[in-house]
């Protein structure tokens, strides 16, 4: 069974910060993703990577970064929090052939005082 | 437009009820449909995919209509477990690797 884990379920930090939000997966998937979830809006992409020290942007990347030096790991930062941040975040990963189904961590949701 | 679009509901419905969720979708040349549910608070959780045949799955019913670029969900016999959100996704097709997902529709199965 695909193993998706993230760091932390609740996180509480403070505007201006950095903020570190950590996931790793186990079944060696190349696909990795990061997305936040507000009510009345969904699910919305920040960014993906589909191999090692690669990365790409998705529909909101503004204000966020992400690195992926180990296949089985991808690191959302946030370089300096803000208060319109604060969300669910959910990290998920997919097997490397396209159109293959997500497998979602538990979610982190973050506070950003 | 949406790329998908769902119903948000709610929908409240007894338990035994049967209740269908329908979802668009704007991409023709996308390839691939699931539902997923997500519980309050909780991650989604790939529920099944869908086929262009139809498929089934215990209570679970998906129908793809390519034509009219839209899926369905029925869900016969419902249970009090079977509240939560329902999540329409689409892949972009290509070779995207990333899906689009529905903003969901909320379901409610009342005793």
């Amino acid at each position: 069974d695909v193993k998706v884990t993230q760091s932390s379920r609740y996180l509480v930090k403070r505007t201006g910060e950095k903020v570190f939000l950590e996931c790793v997966q186990d079944m060696d998937h190349e696909n990795m993703f990061w997305y936040r979830q507000d009510p009345g809006l969904g699910l919305r992409l920040i960014y993906f990577s589909y191999d090692v020290k690669m990365k790409e942007k998705g529909d909101i990347p503004e204000g966020y970064s992400v690195s992926r030096e180990k296949k089985e790991r991808f690191s959302l930062i946030l370089e300096s929090a803000s208060t319109n941040q604060t969300s669910m975040y959910l990290c998920a990963s997919s097997p490397p052939s396209s159109n293959q189904p997500q497998h979602f961590g538990d979610g982190t949701r973050l506070s950003i005082l | 437009r949406k790329e998908v679009e769902q119903d948000p509901g709610p929908f409240n419905v007894p338990e035994g009820a049967t209740v269908a969720f329908n979802c668009t979708y704007s991409n023709s040349a996308s390839q691939s449909f699931f539902w997923y549910r997500q519980d309050c608070r909780k991650e989604p959780k790939l529920l099944m995919s869908v086929y262009s045949s139809g498929n089934e799955d215990g209570r679970f019913t998906a129908q793809l209509n390519r034509a009219s670029q839209y899926i369905s969900l029925l869900i016969r016999d419902s249970k009090l477990s079977d509240s939560a959100t329902y999540l329409c996704v689409v892949s972009p097709g290509g070779s995207a690797r990333q899906l689009t997902f529905g903003s969901g529709t909320q379901l409610t199965v009342l005793p």
